[in-house]
């Protein structure tokens, strides 16, 4: 059984950096790729961005400028930084396994839904 | 970038009765790279069904999915309590943003 267990500060003031971690338990890391998503209080799901086990990332355009996705492999662990953070950046904060898997018998990554998700870190940004 | 838009905004329906949601995308979504995910207060999301119709590992069967294209439909036959929630829908294709749709909040009449 996979599970994910995050943490990180749960407090910032404006224009500090966001830093959370989370830990995989269980299953493949490195035939994935992991992402960060977010939820401000009361709205929708945002997409942040994904790694896989060799580094290879992509973020959401609208956040690439101040993301940074790291991963350690030795801990089955990734990371996500936040740079410079508003009022704007408040929210649940969760990570997950996808949004792709490698398939063994081509060699590729294909597509994979958000399956396990990490129970989420509230980051409120206030000064 | 593709936008997803769910509709109804809320639905409200008793026990017993059938839900049926609507997700729309603004483009074609690849593949059927089409999930939906229920969210209840204070807990993370859950996978009910990728593929546009798969269901995911333990998903009773009163849950399906159905569509392609950009039109997608998440049906539950019978309302059970623990099924009041927030619905959303996901794209997981070839956009590299994996959008979601705003939700629908599925609340008891």
């Amino acid at each position: 059984q996979v599970q994910l267990q995050q943490w990180g500060a749960g407090l910032l003031k404006p224009s500090e950096t966001l830093s959370l971690t989370c830990a995989v338990y269980g299953g493949s890391f490195s035939g994935y790729y992991w992402s960060w998503i977010r939820q401000p209080p009361g709205k929708g799901l945002e997409w942040i961005g994904e790694i896989n086990h060799s580094g290879s990332t992509n973020y959401n355009p609208s956040l690439k400028s101040r993301v940074t996705i790291s991963v350690d492999t030795s801990k089955n662990q990734f990371s996500l930084k936040l740079s410079s953070v508003t009022a704007a950046d408040t929210a649940v904060y969760y990570c997950a396994r996808g949004r792709k898997y490698y398939d063994i018998l081509t060699g590729y990554y294909n597509r994979a839904p958000f399956d396990y998700w990490g129970q989420g870190t509230l980051v409120t940004v206030s000064s | 970038e593709i936008v997803l838009t769910q509709s109804p905004g809320t639905l409200s329906l008793s026990p017993g009765e059938r839900a049926t949601l609507s997700c729309r995308a603004s483009q074609s979504v690849s593949s059927s790279y089409l999930a939906w995910y229920q969210q209840k207060p204070g807990q993370a999301p859950r996978l009910l069904i990728y593929g546009a119709s798969s269901r995911a590992t333990g998903i009773p069967d009163r849950f399906s999915g159905s569509g392609s294209g950009t039109d997608f439909t998440l049906t539950i036959s019978r309302l059970e309590p623990e099924d009041f929630a927030v619905y959303y829908c996901q794209q997981y294709g070839s956009s590299p943003e994996g959008t979601f749709g705003q939700g629908t909040k599925v609340e008891i009449k």
